[in-house]
C-alpha cells in the first residue's frame, strides 16, 4: 500500500522567507510527527499529533515553527523567516498503535523527507 | 548522559561475517524498543521490533536486557546489502509515543 508521501523532496530558500512542507501520512493512521535531521546528526523530536487531542508542540526549536494537521490526515510545517541553521532534512512519520510481542507498540514508519537548504 | 546511546563505528566487516551492535537507554521505564536502519540520504526503514523475549528475523537477531538497560543487534553472514546505519529507537518512558533515537552506528560490509 501507499505510504507516507512527503512534499517537496528539496526547498530552496532565501534567509528570511516562510516555507511550509507537507505531510501525507499512511490512510488509517492515527498519529503523525515531525523530526528534523542535520548532516550527521540524530533525529530530533519537533511535534506530534495524535487525533483530535491537542498536539504535543515540546520539540519545536522556537515559534517560528509551527505546524497544523487538518482532518486528522495532511500536516504541514510551517517555518517562518527561516534561518542557515534551520537546514536540514525534515523527515514527517505516522503510526497506528498495536498489539505485537506482548504489548502495545506504536510502530513508526517514515516519509522520504524534505530537505530544506536555507541561503 | 544521552538517553539512548550507540557506538557510531564504523564497523568494517567483510561479507559473510557475523556482526554485533549494542545500545544502551537510561530510562528505565522505556516501553517499546526498535532497530531502523537508514542508509545514506533516504529515510529510516524498521527494521524489527525488539520484544522482551527476544525475537529473530531471518539473518538478524534482537535482543532486550532490561536489567541492565540495552538492547542488541546480532547480524550474522552479512551481505553488501547490509551497509547502512543502524538506529537504536527507545521510547521515553510511559509515553510510548514519544520515540528517543541514537545516532546510529554505521555498519560497512566488505567484498
Amino acid at each position: 500500500g501507499a505510504g507516507v508521501s512527503q512534499s517537496p523532496s528539496n526547498k530552496v530558500t532565501e534567509k528570511g522567507k516562510d516555507v511550509e512542507l507537507r505531510c501525507d501520512p499512511i490512510s488509517g493512521h492515527t498519529a503523525l510527527y515531525w523530526y528534523r535531521q542535520s548532516l550527521g546528526q540524530g533525529l530530533e523530536f519537533l511535534i506530534y499529533f495524535q487525533g483530535n487531542s491537542a498536539p504535543d508542540k515540546s520539540g519545536l526549536p522556537s515559534d517560528r515553527f509551527s505546524a497544523e494537521r487538518t482532518g486528522g490526515s495532511v500536516s504541514t510545517l510551517t517555518i517562518q523567516r527561516t534561518q542557515q541553521e534551520d537546514s536540514a532534512v525534515y523527515l514527517c512519520a505516522s503510526s497506528r498503535r498495536s498489539l505485537a510481542g506482548g504489548g502495545v507498540t506504536d510502530t513508526q514508519y517514515f516519509g522520504p523527507g524534505t530537505r530544506l537548504t536555507v541561503l | 548522559r544521552k538517553e539512548v546511546e550507540q557506538d557510531p563505528g564504523p564497523f568494517n566487516v567483510p561479507e559473510g561475517a557475523t556482526v554485533a551492535f549494542n545500545c544502551t537507554y537510561s530510562n528505565s521505564a522505556s516501553q517499546s524498543f526498535f532497530w531502523y536502519r537508514q542508509d545514506c540520504r533516504k529515510e529510516p526503514k524498521l527494521l524489527m521490533s525488539v520484544y522482551s523475549s527476544g525475537n529473530e528475523d531471518g539473518r538478524f537477531t534482537a535482543q532486550l536486557n532490561r536489567a541492565s538497560q540495552y538492547i542488541s543487534l546480532l547480524i550474522r553472514d552479512s551481505k553488501l546489502s547490509d551497509s547502512a546505519t543502524y538506529l537504536c529507537v527507545v521510547t521515553r518512558g510511559s509515553g510510548t509515543y514519544k520515540y528517543i533515537f541514537g545516532t546510529g552506528t554505521r555498519l560497512k560490509v566488505l567484498a
